[in-house]
């Protein structure tokens, strides 16, 4: 199936920890994003790359980094976790035009 | 990037058509209008897209005036099913990225 698949779907960790998420997409898209949607269900993009090449950083705090290693995979650092990156993380990706995103199913990050 | 503004709920019942109206005044000329439909535990999927006019599809119909600081999603006969928050975006053009804003929650009632 062609499709945006983002991995884990929970993960719940102890403050201070690092943890990853995965995503990849099999769409042939030129464009991966990662979103935060937060208790508030505000949808507020992270992160844009475009060909392996980061192209939007929405003043996020410097413990998230994202890694792209090609095209179709762009994984999501957290660096010391705290209680307030407790959300909902989507991966998406769109064509080189951009008018149309594909989400993933998102991860629920809970930080306790 | 085009800011919108679109009602934060609205209800309806089972049958009836709803029509969700989005405000995008400093929309850019190469900006295209992009409606996405979120439900709980999933990611947005897109529904609709559109420049001007009118664009239909098997799932609705977006409604954009000559002046395009202004859309509307017509969603024909709800369903409980299309409970859901439907979110309005304006973007695309010049490879500019879309950007989220509220959006609307829809409740369908039987």
């Amino acid at each position: 199936d062609t499709a945006v698949s983002q991995t884990p779907k929970y993960l719940v960790t102890q403050m201070g920890n690092d943890k990853s998420i995965k995503c990849e997409q099999n769409l042939g898209h030129d464009t991966m994003y990662w979103y935060k949607q937060d208790s508030k269900k505000f949808l507020k993009i992270m992160f844009s790359y475009n060909n392996k090449e980061l192209i939007i950083n929405e003043t996020v705090p410097n413990r998230f980094s994202p890694k792209s290693p090609d095209k179709a995979h762009l994984n999501l650092h957290i660096n010391s976790l705290e209680l307030g990156d407790s959300a909902v993380y989507f991966c998406a990706s769109s064509p080189i035009d951009k008018r149309g995103y594909t989400f993933g199913s998102g991860t629920r990050l809970t930080v306790v | 990037l085009a800011k919108t503004t679109q009602p934060i709920s609205m209800d309806s019942y089972e049958g009836q058509e709803v029509n969700i109206t989005c405000s995008h005044n400093n929309i850019a000329t190469n900006d295209y209008i992009t409606w996405y439909q979120q439900f709980p535990s999933q990611g947005p999927r897109f529904i609709i897209q559109g420049y001007k006019t009118k664009v239909t599809n098997e799932v609705a119909s977006l409604f954009i005036p000559a002046d395009r600081k202004s859309s509307t999603l017509s969603l024909p006969r709800v369903s409980l099913s299309d409970t859901a928050v439907y979110y309005c975006l304006v973007g695309g053009g010049n490879n500019n990225d879309m950007r989220f804003g509220a959006g609307t929650r829809l409740t369908v009632k039987p």
